[in-house]
C-alpha cells in the first residue's frame, strides 16, 4: 500500500523559507507513470494545488506561485520536496503532498501537515 | 486558466436523502474529473475519477455523470458516514483546479 508522509518544521517566521519533504513508501517515486505535487489547504478554506514535479525533475507550478516555489526530487531516496520563499501569514495552511498519475486525478494524498507563519 | 465553479457551497440533509452536487467548469475538460470527500482534520479521499468511474472500496450509493462542462456527483441515500465536505477537481489542465466545497450537514 503506497504511503506519503510529509515532514518539516511546523512554524516558519514571516519572510522565511518554508521548506517541506514528502516521503513515498511503497512505491517507487521513480515510475513513469505518476507525478508527484503539492497541494494546501488554509484553516477552513478550500483546496489549492501548489505544483507537481516528475521523477526527471521536470516541473508544473502554479503561475501566482512561480516567482516564490521550487520542487525538487530525490530518487535515491523516494522523495520529493517543496520550498516557498518569502512566505507570510497567507502561507498558513495544511500543505499535503501527493501522487498524481499521468490520465486520472489525485490518488493517493500524504496526511498533511500544518505550518504556520508567525513571528 | 481553467474556474470549477461548485454548488452549493453548503446543504443540509437527513439520513436517507437524495443529495447532488454540481460543478461547471469554464471551458470544456471531457471527462477529467474527480469527485473526493474531506473530513474534518483528514486529507481528501477519492471517490471518482474520469467523471463517473467509482473508485474501488467507495460504496455504490454514490456517482458521478458528466462530461465537457457539468458535472454531478450524486449520493442516493445519504447515511451518518457521508456527512463531509465535497471537492470537485479537474486535472484536464495546468493548473489543476478545485471547487469551492460543498459542507454537508446534517438537518
Amino acid at each position: 500500500q503506497l504511503q506519503l508522509q510529509e515532514s518539516g518544521p511546523g512554524l516558519v517566521r514571516p519572510s522565511e523559507t518554508l521548506s517541506l519533504t514528502c516521503t513515498v513508501s511503497g512505491g517507487s517515486i521513480s515510475s513513469s507513470s505518476y507525478y508527484w505535487g503539492w497541494i494546501r489547504q488554509p484553516p477552513g478554506e478550500g483546496l489549492e494545488w501548489i505544483g507537481n514535479i516528475y521523477y526527471s525533475g521536470s516541473t508544473y507550478y502554479k503561475s501566482s506561485l512561480k516567482s516564490r516555489v521550487t520542487m525538487s526530487v530525490d530518487t535515491s531516496k523516494n522523495q520529493f520536496s517543496l520550498k516557498l520563499t518569502s512566505v507570510t501569514a497567507a502561507d498558513t495552511a495544511v500543505y499535503y503532498c501527493a501522487r498524481i498519475p499521468r490520465m486520472v486525478p489525485i490518488d493517493y494524498w500524504g496526511q498533511g501537515t500544518l505550518v504556520t507563519v508567525s513571528s | 486558466d481553467i474556474q470549477m465553479t461548485q454548488s452549493p457551497s453548503s446543504l443540509s440533509a437527513s439520513v436517507g436523502d437524495r443529495v447532488t452536487i454540481t460543478c461547471r467548469a469554464s471551458h470544456g475538460i471531457r471527462n477529467d474529473l474527480g469527485w473526493y470527500q474531506q473530513k474534518p482534520g483528514k486529507a481528501p479521499k477519492r471517490l471518482i475519477y474520469a467523471a463517473s468511474s467509482l473508485q474501488s472500496g467507495v460504496p455504490s450509493r454514490f456517482s458521478g455523470s458528466g462530461s465537457g462542462t457539468e458535472f454531478t456527483l450524486t449520493i442516493s441515500s445519504l447515511q451518518p458516514e457521508d456527512f463531509a465536505t465535497y471537492y470537485c477537481l479537474q486535472h484536464n489542465s495546468y493548473p489543476l483546479t478545485f471547487g469551492q466545497g460543498t459542507k454537508v450537514e446534517i438537518k
